[in-house]
């Protein structure tokens, strides 16, 4: 799976829009980008997933690249519940039988502040 | 909405100790995780389980370790003679199918060894 970077910790204004940027430069052509986020110490919880599209749901949006080589998940009205260790992961998609464990890296510390 | 559930939340136990981590994964799901994390460190894979077998296992998942899918619906992680540096939070995730790639997680069960 291709390496990730992210910044290691962020803040945001409670209301506003955060912004969590991800380099992942060396994806390929079936790797999907993940986002994770870990509240505490609680179970890492999905976010999104896209693979070239942009996507949106009711928690989030991703914008990939349109190299694909960084990607910015955008919450777009950041509440403090939204404080928590968010994790970009690129993984590859389906191609037949496989575990597809998730590889997490250090992830980037969100900080809302009222 | 479906979720993960973990058995116990906290256990704690002595050096030496069996412990068994208990999950019920979300009922359609058929992939099955394990992961850990040591305090302040990254969420590691260890284990994945499918068709009633490891399908895949990092090397922290050595011979102390062992899963089991006793029935239906219980998915366990065995740690047969517990050591220090067992203490982590374990987290078990489960996965719908092949093409479904995302992964959901329990809120994790924190094991600590004295």
């Amino acid at each position: 799976d291709a390496k990730t970077t992210q910044p290691p910790s962020m803040d945001c204004a409670e209301g506003r829009a955060a912004n969590l940027p991800c380099n992942h430069s060396t994806i390929s052509g079936n790797e999907y980008v993940y986002w994770y986020r870990q509240i505490h110490s609680q179970g890492p919880q999905y976010i999104i997933h896209g693979l070239k599209n942009n996507e949106t749901n009711e928690m989030a949006s991703l914008i990939i690249t349109e190299d694909r080589k960084s990607s910015t998940l955008i919450l777009p009205h950041a509440t403090l519940r939204d404080t928590a260790v968010y994790y970009c992961i690129v993984r590859v998609g389906y191609s037949g039988a496989g575990s597809y464990q998730l590889t997490f890296g250090k992830g980037t510390k969100l900080s809302v502040i009222p | 909405e479906p979720e993960v559930t973990q058995t116990p939340s906290h256990q704690v136990t002595q050096m030496g100790q069996e412990v068994i981590l208990r999950c019920v994964p979300i009922s359609n799901h058929l992939y099955f995780y394990w992961y850990r994390q040591i305090l302040g460190q990254k969420v590691e894979f260890l284990v994945s389980f499918y068709n009633n077998e490891i399908s895949e296992k990092s090397e922290i998942f050595d011979d102390q370790f062992s899963v089991e899918r006793p029935d239906g619906s219980n998915f366990t992680l065995k740690i047969r003679s517990t050591k220090l540096e067992d203490s982590a939070m374990y987290f078990c995730a489960s996965r719908e199918r092949q093409g479904q790639e995302t992964q959901y997680f329990g809120p994790g069960t924190r094991l600590l060894v004295l």
